[in-house]
């Protein structure tokens, strides 16, 4: 079974600094998605980027990129230029290639101070 | 487009009680899923649908738990009998059908079933 997981439960940045969040998985799959969701105060859960895992070019999507490393199986956010609004939790997803079903990390509590 | 609808965002029930849950997919996605999130957890799966049919239950518990997608109307997840380990956020998601949007799903905002 794959398995998703998020090794920092809290983390801060000052405003307009950078913070990266850590994701591991574990698969034996070849063909998968990896998702970063943020759930602010609201608890609504945001798409904010998603990863194909056959490119090798990493996603970026304004100020938030990933750090893709397939062999490693490893998925970190990286958020530049942080903004209060980016306070939120945090959760890295798996999904299969020929699956339907989001596997979730436990989340990281991300902090940002003004 | 509008999104994800889920309804009603909050939902007190008694012990006992039913509790219905409905979701609304965007506009052109058939596929609904349906995920449960406890108290300082992630998401987790529970229930896949399309139109009329149950495609995946796997994580649904057995008992008391049950959801449907008819031909016409939201999606419902309904619990029977609610018990307090119930009171959780249940998330309804939608995708549309393969082949779109690149498996992405999105999902709504979420009910949170608070049990007394």
């Amino acid at each position: 079974a794959q398995t998703v997981t998020q090794s920092q439960p809290e983390m801060s940045v000052q405003e307009a600094e950078t913070v990266t969040l850590s994701c591991t998985y574990d698969t034996s799959e070849s063909d998968y998605y990896l998702f970063w969701y943020k759930q602010p105060p609201s608890r609504q859960m945001i798409l904010v980027i998603r990863q194909e895992a056959y490119k090798q070019q990493n996603a970026t999507e304004n100020r938030f990129s990933v750090n893709f490393q397939k062999a490693a199986k490893s998925f970190s956010l990286k958020i530049s230029d942080s903004q209060l609004g980016d306070a939120a939790m945090y959760f890295c997803a798996y999904r299969g290639g020929s699956n339907y079903k989001l596997t979730f990390g436990k989340g990281t509590l991300l902090t940002v101070n003004p | 487009n509008a999104g994800v609808m889920q309804n009603p965002r909050h939902l007190v029930r008694r012990r006992g009680q039913e509790a219905r849950l409905r979701c609304s997919p965007m506009k052109g996605h058939s596929h609904v899923y349906w995920y449960r999130q406890l108290p300082e957890e992630g998401l987790k799966f529970m229930v896949y649908l399309q139109k009329e049919n149950i495609i995946d239950e796997s994580g649904m518990p057995k008992e008391r738990f049950s959801a449907e997608f008819p031909k016409e109307g939201p999606s419902i997840l309904r619990i029977q009998q609610v018990v307090r380990g119930d009171s959780a956020a249940y998330f309804c998601a939608s995708s549309p059908p393969r082949g779109g949007s690149g498996n992405t799903i999105y999902f709504g905002e979420g009910s949170w079933l608070t049990v007394v």
